[in-house]
């Protein structure tokens, strides 16, 4: 099983509409949570990060954590279609001092 | 915020020669460095986990005598990639957590490119 997954889509909205994207990871000790957005050929760039269960809000993005489920999503609102991107869930486990990435979603917002 | 400089941006080299990559902290003390390698349409695979000071920490399967990394100190680790081979070419990335933050995101470099001919 791997650590981390997520679909790898592509996952197409218009513009305007509500993106989702869902990630699962396996290790139960599982610390923080993290949402990276990376453009091709780039590096990737952090849009949010989440600690505790439940919902954070930051501006059109937000995240959702589950750690009975071991689940973690990313909202985005009113999408434009600059957030064309891949997005990355990443997993920093409880034992070992390291962040897992997940495969990555790519996201498309259509005009 | 916090800023990750890593230099070169892009590199081209022959094979069977050796190429250093540089990872700084330009605004923060990194107590922790992480770098990565990502291949075309792929997610980034950890590759090393390096604490000042001390050894690099290596993930299954990467060869530790091939990617040399070195924390000297609080704000640059480079990673040194010897007797590179065309499979080697690829995307590295580093990143640094703020140990004076407490437990906090990573932060990334702007990436390496490269290829090995």
């Amino acid at each position: 099983q791997k650590e981390v997954e997520q679909n790898s889509g592509p996952l197409s909205v218009p513009e305007g509409a509500i993106a989702s994207l869902n990630c699962t990871y396996s290790d139960r000790g599982s610390q923080s949570f993290f949402w990276y957005r990376q453009y091709s050929g780039k590096s990737p760039e952090l849009i949010m990060f989440i600690y505790s269960n439940g919902d954070k809000e930051d501006g059109r993005f937000t995240a959702q954590l589950n750690k009975a489920s071991q689940y973690v999503s990313l909202l985005i609102r009113d999408s434009q279609p600059s957030d064309s991107a891949t997005y990355l869930c990443a997993v920093r486990g409880g034992s070992y001092d390291k962040v897992i990435f997940g495969p990555g979603t790519s996201l498309s917002v259509i005009p | 915020g916090a800023v990750v400089s890593q230099h070169p941006s892009w590199v081209i080299c022959k094979s069977g020669t050796s190429v250093k990559i540089e990872c700084r902290s330009l605004d923060f003390q990194a107590t922790t460095m992480f770098w990565y390698r990502q291949f075309p349409k792929q997610s980034l695979m950890l590759m090393a986990t390096s604490n000042e000071g001390s050894k690099a920490t290596y993930e299954q399967g990467v060869e530790k005598d091939k990617f040399l990394i070195n924390h000297a100190s609080l704000t640059l680790s480079t990673l040194t990639v010897t007797s590179a081979h065309p499979e080697d070419s690829s995307f590295y990335i580093c990143s640094a957590r703020d140990g004076g933050r407490g437990d906090t995101e990573a932060f990334f470099g702007q990436g390496t490119r490269l290829t090995v001919v």
